[in-house]
């Protein structure tokens, strides 16, 4: 069954330093993927997606994702965290020519000063 | 530019009850897909809707209806109300019956009591 799994319920940065928040995927062929962020009370907003093609992907708010067919990953990164970015983080997948796109289960971050 | 909008905001029923909740997509947005995202979970597909008909269901049962209508709104029903229908009730919007590219409201929040 396709699946997309984010194997950390929570992570805490310090602020200013790296962050890499994992994600894997299981489908027959590779899917598109994506980066979705979610504040408190708030709906999802896209962070960045991979269709194919460089994999490194740069998004929005200075965050960066990697794609890695032979880890079935597509993690995501940013090298100096601000306390803003304290949310929850989810990553999500679509069969190409789809319309389900499944979510992990997500990973929130805490930011410490 | 409006983005996706949801009505209500927050919502309490009692079980047994039925509850009709809305979505308008984004200006241009003509497909409609609904998610559940229950406390502490990634959101899990319920539905799509594009050119007025449900194209593709995730694992709910059929108490969870929906409706698109031709300005390209959308209702999601849900019938005979359980507790575990309580979660936050996503609507995303998308263009030409592409999910690829999706735009999230704010959500509504369903307590069943």
């Amino acid at each position: 069954a396709q699946s997309v799994t984010q194997p950390d319920i929570h992570i805490t940065v310090s602020e200013g330093a790296s962050l890499e928040l994992r994600c894997n995927y299981s489908y027959g062929a590779t899917p598109y993927l994506f980066w979705y962020v979610q504040s408190p009370g708030q709906g999802l907003q896209l962070l960045l997606k991979y269709f194919s093609g460089d994999t490194l992907v740069q998004g929005i708010k200075g965050f960066e994702a990697e794609f890695k067919r032979s880890q079935s990953s597509f993690n995501l990164r940013k090298p100096s965290v601000h306390w803003s970015d304290a949310a929850e983080y989810f990553c999500a997948g679509i069969n190409t020519g789809g319309f389900k796109t499944i979510f992990g289960a997500g990973t929130r971050l805490f930011v410490k000063a | 530019d409006a983005g996706v909008t949801q009505s209500p905001t927050h919502l309490i029923k009692t079980r047994g009850q039925q509850v009709t909740l809305r979505c308008s997509p984004k200006s241009g947005h003509d497909t409609v897909s609904w998610y559940q995202q229950a406390l502490g979970q990634g959101p899990q597909f319920i539905f799509q809707y594009y050119e007025e008909e449900e194209r593709q269901r995730g694992n709910f049962p059929d108490r969870f209806s929906g409706h698109q209508f031709p300005n390209y709104s959308s209702e999601l029903n849900v019938n005979a109300l359980l507790l575990g229908d309580s979660a936050l009730y996503l609507c995303a919007s998308s263009l030409n019956g592409l999910s690829y590219e999706q735009y999230f409201g704010p959500g509504t929040r369903l307590t069943v009591t």
